[in-house]
């Protein structure tokens, strides 16, 4: 099975542009969590969504915004970049299972953005 | 919410000897433990997990960890390390919010094996 796959991987803008970031999920996974990582920060939840919808939100202004798609796959927006944005945006799916409260998170590789 | 605390931030050892990455949460309510592993340029991979039963988990290369209900720890542990397992690791805690699950991360421990 295919592993969580982002895209682009490295990306670099400008204070004030807008990105737009995708991850594809596992096959199956119906879950898809999004995280920033910056050193001495580490991983900062961003938002998860399930099936389409937004489940649960981290403490991020609303310059970061997300969607999911019907197969899954989920973007990422941030707009009115700022330096502080620059940070490995990492990908997360999950196989939601019916019964359980738990599940485990699948990793992607993660785009590295820089804002310069 | 939950906050997790990994005390060092860099670890050095030497080849074959032992190590132990600390890692401490908030709350002792009901919860789920995990370590990861984190390669250079590369995503977390899961490397053992705390879900409920025997409070000693154990990977499948060497490293183990012990559920602590009481000091609210969750340390890392291996007795021999390799330069292999050189890279940095990330303990986290997923409590339940909502509907779903939130996962809280430790800023990471740095672990670099000198031969």
């Amino acid at each position: 099975k295919a592993g969580v796959t982002q895209t682009p991987r490295y990306l670099i803008k400008t204070r004030g542009q807008q990105v737009t970031l995708s991850c594809s999920p596992i096959s199956g996974h119906r879950s898809v969590s999004w995280y920033q990582q910056t050193p001495g920060q580490g991983l900062q939840f961003l938002f998860e969504y399930f099936s389409e919808t937004q489940r649960n939100k981290g403490n991020f202004p609303g310059r970061f915004s997300g969607r999911q798609f019907s197969n899954s796959r989920s973007e990422m927006n941030v707009s009115t970049l700022e330096l502080g944005d620059s940070a490995l945006y990492l990908c997360a799916s999950s196989l939601v299972m019916w019964g359980t409260d738990y599940y485990e998170q699948y990793f992607g590789p993660g785009t590295r953005l820089t804002v310069t | 919410a939950q906050s997790v605390t990994q005390l060092d931030s860099q670890v050095p050892v030497f080849e074959e000897a032992p190590v132990e990455l600390r890692c401490n949460y908030s709350s002792s309510v009901s919860v789920y433990l995990f370590w990861y592993v984190q390669y250079p340029n590369q995503g977390l991979q899961l490397l053992l997990k705390y879900l409920s039963g025997s409070t000693l988990v154990k990977s499948i290369n060497g490293f183990e960890a012990e559920f602590n209900k009481s000091q609210t720890s969750f340390h890392l542990r291996k007795p021999s390390v390799h330069i292999s397992d050189t890279a940095e690791y990330f303990c986290a805690v997923s409590d339940r919010v909502g509907t779903g699950n939130q996962f809280y991360f430790g800023t990471g421990t740095s672990l670099t094996v000198i031969p």
